[in-house]
C-alpha cells in the first residue's frame, strides 16, 4: 500500500494562531486525500475530501474558511488550522485512496491549542 | 446508506487465547470492508480487506476476517493473542452512492491483552 507521512507529528500553538499540517505521498500519486479528526476514544470523523488541483469537499458541519485545505500536487496536501482554539486541539489524520476502495493513513498530527 | 456497528467498545482476552472482535455492516449495494488497527498516538494500519472475492479474508499479524452475508458481519478474528495486539481496532465500510469514495467507521473495538 502507499506510504503516507504527516508533519509535524504534533504541535503546540497558542490561541489565534494558525498551524499549517502537511500530508505526504511518498510512493504513491494521489488525487485524492482525506482529512480526518479525532477526538480522544472516538472514531473517525472525516471533514474533508482534498482533490488534487481542485477545492476541497467539506463534511456538513466543517468550516471551510477555518480548516484551508490546499492540494497543490499529487503528493502533497496541507490542512491550516486557522485561528485556532483550545476546542480545535484533537488528532488529525490524512488519508490517501488505494486502488480497491480501501485507504491508506498517515500517522497523524496531534494539536494542542493553549 | 452504509454503516457499521461494533458490537463491543471493549473486549478484554489473555495472552495466547482467541480473539473475536465483532462487526455488522448495512449496505444497499455489495459492500468492500475492511479491518484497521491503531495503535496509541498513531496512524491507521490497514489489517485486511473484502471486496467481493473469497468470503474468508486473512490478513496481517495473523488475523482473518469472514464475510457473511446472510448475517450481515464481518467478525475479526486471531487464534492466539499477543501482547502487541493490543491496540484500537475499526471495522469500515466503504461508501457507495452519495457516500461515493468515503470509508465509514465502526465507533471501535478496544482490544486489552492481559498476561
Amino acid at each position: 500500500g502507499a506510504v503516507v507521512s504527516q508533519h509535524p507529528s504534533w504541535v503546540i500553538c497558542k490561541s489565534g494562531t494558525s498551524v499549517k499540517i502537511e500530508c505526504r505521498s511518498l510512493d504513491f500519486q494521489a488525487t485524492t486525500m482525506f482529512w480526518y479528526r479525532q477526538f480522544p476514544k472516538q472514531s473517525l470523523m472525516l471533514m474533508a475530501t482534498s482533490n488534487e488541483g481542485s477545492k476541497a469537499t467539506y463534511e456538513q458541519g466543517v468550516e471551510k474558511d477555518k480548516f484551508l485545505i490546499n492540494h497543490a500536487s499529487l503528493t502533497l496536501s496541507t490542512l491550516t488550522v486557522t485561528s485556532a482554539h483550545p476546542e480545535d486541539s484533537s488528532f488529525y489524520i490524512c488519508s490517501v485512496g488505494g486502488s480497491s476502495y480501501e485507504q491508506y493513513f498517515g500517522p497523524g498530527t496531534r494539536l494542542t491549542v493553549t | 446508506a452504509q454503516s457499521v456497528t461494533q458490537l463491543d467498545s471493549h473486549v478484554s482476552v489473555s495472552e495466547g487465547t482467541p480473539v473475536l472482535l465483532r462487526c455488522n455492516y448495512s449496505s444497499s449495494y455489495s459492500p468492500s470492508l475492511f479491518w484497521y488497527v491503531q495503535h496509541p498516538n498513531k496512524g491507521l494500519q490497514l489489517l485486511l480487506k473484502y471486496t467481493s472475492a473469497a468470503t474468508l479474508v486473512k490478513g496481517i499479524n495473523g488475523f482473518e476476517a469472514e464475510f457473511k452475508k446472510s448475517e450481515t458481519s464481518f467478525h475479526l478474528t486471531k487464534p492466539s493473542a499477543h501482547m502487541s495486539d493490543a491496540a484500537e481496532y475499526f471495522c469500515v465500510v466503504s461508501g457507495r452512492g452519495t457516500q461515493g469514495g468515503k470509508l465509514i467507521f465502526g465507533q471501535g473495538t478496544e482490544l486489552s491483552v492481559k498476561p
